[in-house]
């Protein structure tokens, strides 16, 4: 156990839903990150949070948002599914200050019908 | 061009063998380089990091680093079948508040017995 905890661990909804994909980090740290792997295109950093505060956007399409509650666990919300959204949806925390302090959750797999 | 380039394999090689993993990237301002393992169905955990050039040995695992060339290696020696996995190098810049990292599409690696 990595101590980030993601649920759910499967989801399979069909085109045009939206889910909501919800991450626990590791006791005392303050960072989120969102991570989505497909095959074509690798593991892609979609956004981080910090302390409830959004830090930092990468390739994260408009239908796609984020939150960071005052607990610290984060929800990645996911509208308008398309079958390329399908693939795996990581959440990662890290101890702020390192990029190599990051531990990965284990992971959503979302697959859209 | 993607700003960070690993060959997908997949790797086949027998128990024992010495194993050599590379990556290559476009952008220098990356100042830490990563190496993470994936098992199937699980979250990437971290191997080994290098800041900045230079060499790094932890057990049976060395990372380098040229960036000159803008060349990372990962090198695995007397492989064992537990080290068949999926391997990603992963690569930050450094400074700032957004650790973002930007990984490698991964290379299958199977050690056979």
């Amino acid at each position: 156990d990595s101590g980030v905890t993601q649920t759910p661990k499967h989801l399979i909804t069909a085109t045009g839903q939206r889910v909501t994909l919800r991450c626990s980090p590791r006791s005392g740290d303050l960072s989120v990150y969102w991570y989505q792997q497909s095959l074509d295109q690798g593991l892609q950093f979609l956004i981080q949070y910090y302390n409830g505060e959004e830090r930092a956007k990468g390739n994260i399409l408009e239908r796609f948002s984020a939150q960071q509650f005052p607990d610290l666990h984060s929800e990645l919300n996911l509208s308008s599914l398309e079958l390329g959204d399908s693939a795996l949806y990581f959440c990662a925390s890290s101890v702020d200050g390192v990029p190599y302090g990051y531990t990965f959750g284990s992971g959503t797999r979302l697959t859209v019908v | 061009q993607k700003e960070v380039e690993q060959d997908p394999g997949p790797l086949s090689v027998p128990e024992g063998a010495i194993v050599s993993l590379n990556c290559t990237y476009s952008n220098s301002a990356f100042q830490y380089f990563m190496w993470y393992r994936q098992y199937s169905r699980k979250g990437p955990e971290l191997l080994m990091y290098t800041y900045s050039s230079g060499n790094k040995e932890d057990g049976r695992f060395t990372a380098q680093v040229d960036k000159s060339s803008k060349y990372i290696s990962l090198f695995i020696r007397d492989s064992q079948p537990s080290d068949s996995a999926t391997y990603l190098c992963a690569m930050s810049m450094s400074g700032g508040s957004n650790y973002k990292l930007t990984f490698g599409k991964g290379t299958l690696l199977t050690v056979n017995p």
